[in-house]
């Protein structure tokens, strides 16, 4: 079974500084795997996707993300991060059935500081 | 600019009615979804579909029921509105197939009282 960890509820970085909001999963097969964020009261934005290929994959925003097969994990990173970037992030992968339907990790906010 | 309309940001209900979440998506996708959004407890699937007039449960039906009688709409119903329905609803559609993103409605926050 698919699953998504979220290990920190909570993440605060300053203004300007590195972020990382740490995701791990766990998949039988080949992981697909996502990073979404929303904005208080509303939906959930796409933020970017790994699927194959290269290791640091490039999204929306300034962020990036780095899968690694071996430690299981898809960890999103911003170099210098900006208080507008303070919201819920939420790390997802795809199962594998007829709607190929999401199972998401409980999320982690993040908070950045002026 | 793809879009995936929820019919209402905020409803109140009472304990026992019938009510009724609609979805909408402009984009042609197969698949939708709903979700429920609680915190600490991040989404958790409540149905989706997969084609017009398929469903299949997700993770909480209990309680919930859902039609899709037209390809770009997807309803959720909750048959007798209970307190522990108090949440957030997300509606997400996708193309077929894992490769690709679910884009998102702005959600509904149902309280029942």
């Amino acid at each position: 079974a698919q699953s998504v960890a979220q290990p920190e509820d909570q993440v605060n970085v300053a203004e300007g500084n590195p972020l990382t909001v740490k995701c791990t999963y766990s998949v039988s097969g080949n992981p697909y795997l996502f990073w979404y964020v929303q904005y208080p009261n509303r939906g959930l934005q796409f933020l970017l996707k790994y699927i194959t290929g290269d290791n640091l994959v490039k999204g929306s925003y300034g962020f990036e993300a780095e899968f690694n097969k071996s430690q299981t994990s898809f960890h999103l990173k911003k170099p210098s991060a900006l208080v507008s970037d303070s919201a819920l992030y939420f790390c997802a992968v795809r199962r594998y059935n007829y709607g190929q339907n999401f199972v998401f990790g409980p999320g982690t906010r993040l908070s950045v500081l002026p | 600019d793809v879009k995936v309309t929820q019919s209402s940001r905020y409803l109140v209900k009472r304990t026992g009615e019938k009510v009724f979440l609609e979805c909408v998506q402009d984009m042609d996708h197969e698949n939708m979804f709903w979700y429920r959004q609680d915190p600490g407890l991040g989404l958790r699937l409540i149905y989706f579909s997969y084609d017009v007039k398929m469903k299949e449960k997700g993770d909480i039906p209990e309680g919930y029921s859902v039609s899709r009688e037209k390809k770009e709409r997807f309803s959720l119903i909750l048959e007798s509105a209970s307190t522990n329905q108090t949440s957030m609803y997300l509606c997400a559609s996708s193309l077929r197939g894992v490769y690709t993103e679910a884009f998102f409605g702005q959600g509904t926050r149902l309280t029942v009282v």
